[in-house]
């Protein structure tokens, strides 16, 4: 059974960096079969596709966010990682790790998600 | 990119059929049949139902089924369960998005 674990600061400060980790378990993210996204979502903006990473190192960001993310990847952990740059109050979201399926475009499954709040 | 359309919130009685609609664009839902909806019960994380337009996960009951005409997609719920009680999120490939969600519909099981 898969399984993807976020974890990370659940407080971060306006103008700092957020740093988010998702562990996958019963699956390799070296398989070449899936992206390996990050999702947020917030009661503002509802759902919201931040970005995902190939295991060969390939990244693919959503326009609106491109130039504040990054997103990384340590095959030999089965980690990929986020981060998100000048942080603002509007970033404040449960933040979700997700695999993507290449040939579906489906995010299944889904990590439980962790809440991170922006404020000093 | 807007997200996509959904109605805020659908009611019925258990035993009887609910449908959510989902209006996008030419953009995404019109462009690719990469429609997939997902369900989210209070605290937990979206699981996804229906993937391809009308494809169903292993395991996700057969009451629910997806379709698509034009720029607007639907998920029919048959047979209201009252576990079915969920929000329910729409998802369409974009292009240069991944994934564009719609705002959510709450179903309620009267």
């Amino acid at each position: 059974q898969v399984q993807l674990q976020e974890s990370g600061p659940g407080l971060v400060k306006p103008s700092q960096t957020l740093s988010l980790t998702c562990t996958v378990s019963g699956a390799s993210i070296s398989s070449g079969d899936y992206y390996w996204s990050w999702i947020r979502q917030n009661p503002r903006k509802g759902l919201e596709w931040i970005g995902y990473i190939f295991h060969t190192g390939s990244t693919y960001y959503n326009p609106s966010l491109e130039s504040r993310v990054n997103i990384s990847v340590d095959t030999s952990k089965n980690q990929f990682f986020l981060r998100l740059c000048s942080m603002t109050a509007a970033d404040t979201a449960v933040y979700y790790c997700a695999r993507d399926s290449i040939y579906d475009n489906c995010f299944d499954p889904w990590g439980q998600g962790t809440l991170v709040t922006v404020s000093s | 990119q807007s997200a996509l359309t959904q109605p805020r919130s659908v009611s019925g009685s258990p035993g009887q059929s609910v449908t959510i609609s989902c209006t996008g664009s030419n953009s995404d839902i019109g462009a690719y049949n990469y429609v997939s909806w997902y369900q989210q019960h209070p605290g937990k994380a979206p699981k996804v139902i229906i993937y391809d337009v009308n494809k169903r996960p292993s395991g996700v009951p057969n009451r629910f089924s997806g379709s698509k005409s034009g720029t607007t997609a639907s998920l029919t719920i048959s047979g209201l369960q009252a576990e079915d009680e969920a929000d329910y999120y729409c998802c369409s490939y974009a292009g240069t998005y991944r994934g564009v969600f719609g705002g959510g519909t709450k179903v309620i099981v009267l």
